[in-house]
């Protein structure tokens, strides 16, 4: 099965701060991985797809890079109403899916 | 607008099973693959399994953790999903969502329907 490792589990940010958050599968998924944003009470979002590809509607302010084992989700300037718990999702094989551990994002 | 609505949820002895059903709107169901994604309290996103579209040939996948106790099922001229948890144990106790996905992305989400199981 492969293993998705996210990073870090939580941080604190200010508004307007760049955030970072990144994935690393077990082995190679291509660009198989997608990013989702849950808020508290709610049901998670799609947000980034394909590693890189801005879901319809999501703020351009998030975006998603990286192939391979290696991804990278990042907020340019974070807002007050991205905290969330964000969550990375991998789907190489299609006879399984696996999420990352999450990330909480709070603002400081 | 898509629309997933999650029902059957519970309080349910170990042991003993329990249905759910995911009932969609807004999308040609028959169309997409259904995956059902868990979530205990205070924890992360674990998926459960999902289904393929009848173009697919409508076969299933799960995770190994629910693999022989859980079925997923479908019935596209009601445009309704199913998971049938059997032989039910304390750590299945979450939140249960229901997703449309394509190709393995998960593109809209129901609200979730919860699952105690105790005794």
């Amino acid at each position: 099965d492969i293993q998705m490792t996210q990073s870090p589990s939580s941080l604190s940010a200010s508004v307007g701060d760049r955030v970072t958050i990144t994935c690393q599968a077990s082995q190679d998924i291509s660009n198989y991985l997608n990013w989702y944003q849950q808020k508290p009470g709610k049901a998670p979002k799609l947000l980034i797809y394909d590693a890189s590809n801005l879901e319809t509607g999501v703020p351009s302010r998030f975006s998603g890079s990286g192939s391979g084992t290696d991804f990278t989700f990042t907020i340019s300037s974070l807002q007050p109403e991205d905290i969330a718990t964000y969550y990375c999702q991998q789907y190489d094989n299609l006879r399984g899916l696996t999420f990352g551990g999450g990330t909480k994002v709070e603002i400081k | 607008e898509v629309q997933l609505v999650e029902s059957g949820g519970g309080l349910v002895q170990p042991g003993r099973s329990l249905r759910l059903s995911c009932t969609a709107s807004g999308f040609t169901f028959g169309d997409y693959a259904m995956s059902w994604v868990r979530q205990a309290p205070g924890k992360g996103l674990e998926w459960v399994g999902f289904i393929r579209s009848k173009a697919y040939g409508g076969t299933t996948e799960y995770a190994a953790s629910v693999k022989g106790r859980f079925t997923i099922s479908r019935d596209d001229s009601k445009s309704i999903a199913y998971l049938q948890m059997n032989s039910l144990k304390t750590e299945d106790t979450a939140v249960y969502y229901c997703t449309r996905g394509s190709a393995g992305t998960l593109l809209n989400w129901g609200q979730g329907t919860l699952v105690t199981v105790s005794s």
